[in-house]
């Protein structure tokens, strides 16, 4: 079954940088676009952008273009996203989510939380 | 960008009632590429509708969606006491940004 496996809550302090990992099974890697969506406590859903497991290519939402890099490494089935300049903002819940077949966000990733602290 | 606004903000049903969702986008969203998502405190989204009307796997019978170009629903025929949580929909058409509405909280009356 596909299953996508996301690592370990992060502390971290403002102006560092926190990568997260997205580990998939139970499919080809490279069949599908990795999302990357983020989620403040008790807030709504933010899409943040896409990484092409296949090419590599990325599509970012504008409000983070220039401070994120989705990255891929397919020998490991896994999707990176790296968040720069961090901020007390950024203190969310970070999901992966894969596409379905039409572009659906019909899997997701368990989260990861990112607390951003002095 | 198109922006999608759900309303109610908060639904407040018994269980065994019929509850109706509305997201309403800001431009026509193309080939019906709307999806409705399920959450519970604590949890990740879960996919229920996509393309509008499609029900993902696993999904009861008691969700529909329905709509088409800027106004979708999602329709709950008979609530059960699982069903109580937050909604989103989201738009994914051919190209990104992909957005979400801002949810609508559905709790127990």
């Amino acid at each position: 079954q596909v299953q996508l496996v996301q690592s370990g809550a992060e502390v971290k302090k403002p102006g560092a940088s926190v990568k997260v990992s997205c580990k998939a099974s139970g499919y080809t890697f490279t069949g599908y676009y990795i999302h990357w969506v983020r989620q403040a406590p008790g807030q709504g859903l933010e899409w943040m952008g896409r990484v092409n497991p296949n090419s590599g290519g990325t599509n970012y939402a504008q409000k983070f273009q220039g401070r994120v890099t989705m990255t891929r490494d397919t020998s490991i089935s896994t999707a990176y996203m790296e968040l720069n300049r961090l901020r007390s903002d950024d203190t969310v819940v970070y999901y992966c989510a894969r596409s379905g077949d039409f572009g659906e966000f019909y899997y997701w990733g368990q989260g990861t939380l990112v607390t951003v602290s002095s | 960008e198109i922006v999608l606004t759900q309303s109610p903000g908060t639904l407040s049903l018994s269980p065994g009632e019929r509850a109706t969702l509305s997201c309403r986008a800001s431009q026509s969203v193309s080939s019906s590429y709307l999806a409705w998502y399920q959450q519970k405190a604590g949890q990740a989204p879960r996919l229920l509708i996509y393309g509008a009307s499609s029900r993902a796997t696993g999904i009861p019978d008691r969700f529909s969606g329905s709509g088409s170009g800027t106004d979708f629903t999602l329709t709950i025929s008979r609530l059960e006491p699982e069903d109580f949580a937050v909604y989103y929909c989201q738009q994914y058409g051919s190209s990104p940004p992909y957005t979400f509405g801002q949810g609508t909280k559905l709790e127990i009356k």
